[in-house]
């Protein structure tokens, strides 16, 4: 159906370690968001990628878009512990709803 | 201004109850949505206003009555909870959907207690 698969659930890492989330779909994505939750807070957007095989770097965030559209995934090169927090990959349904990733949570260890 | 806020941070209530969760923008945004979280899970959609008018209802229990007075104000208002209902209470806003274009800005979030 319209579910988006992330995976991990849950990674830890060492601080200085790289970190990817994954997310998967069954059918194509018109466009696909990224937030992310510190503990205690609230989902902060992050970015959305809208064309196939699209790249975008925010500093040592790195997002793609598959060329299928089928798929997407956040990368944090040398994680630090402020990237502390769940990240939520969600779809765009073309209309008001938007359907969120079970998410991933990254613990970092200093 | 990029910020959705919300009222109050914290409320904890009784089942027999009535109370109200406020969210306000200033962004312009004509589309405002109400999700119920719970812990280490994923915002769940409740509702969605759409230019003042309800759009969408996520088969939301009556206890749950939404209301939006204007373009700006968004409330929640709670009668008879039960304390399944405890969760993070997030209110978000965005434009229209177009250009494929869906981002939605989040509130801080009521963070309810159902005794």
């Amino acid at each position: 159906g319209q579910q988006v698969m992330q995976i991990p659930q849950y990674q830890h890492v060492q601080e200085g370690e790289d970190f990817t989330t994954y997310c998967n779909s069954s059918t194509t994505l018109s466009n696909i968001q990224w937030y992310k939750q510190r503990p205690g807070g609230h989902p902060v957007f992050l970015i959305q990628l809208v064309k196939s095989g699209e790249v975008k770097k925010q500093k040592r965030l790195t997002f793609q878009f598959g060329e299928a559209k089928k798929n997407s995934s956040l990368h944090i090169t040398a994680t630090q512990t402020t990237d502390v927090g769940t990240y939520f990959c969600a779809r765009g349904t073309g209309g008001f709803k938007t359907i969120f990733g079970a998410g991933t949570r990254l613990f970092v260890k200093a | 201004d990029t910020e959705v806020t919300q009222t109050p941070k914290h409320l904890v209530m009784g089942m027999t109850n009535k109370k109200s969760l406020k969210c306000e923008q200033h962004m312009g945004h004509r589309a405002m949505y109400w999700y119920k979280q719970k812990a280490k899970k994923p915002p769940e959609l409740m509702f969605v206003y759409s230019y003042e008018k309800l759009s969408i209802n996520e088969s939301v229990p009556s206890r749950f009555s939404p209301e939006c007075p204007n373009s700006s104000l968004l409330n929640l208002h709670l009668h008879a909870l039960q304390p399944e209902d405890s969760a993070l209470y997030l209110c978000a806003s965005s434009h229209p959907p177009r250009d494929k274009k869906e981002t939605q800005y989040f509130g801080p979030g009521t963070r309810l207690l159902v005794l």
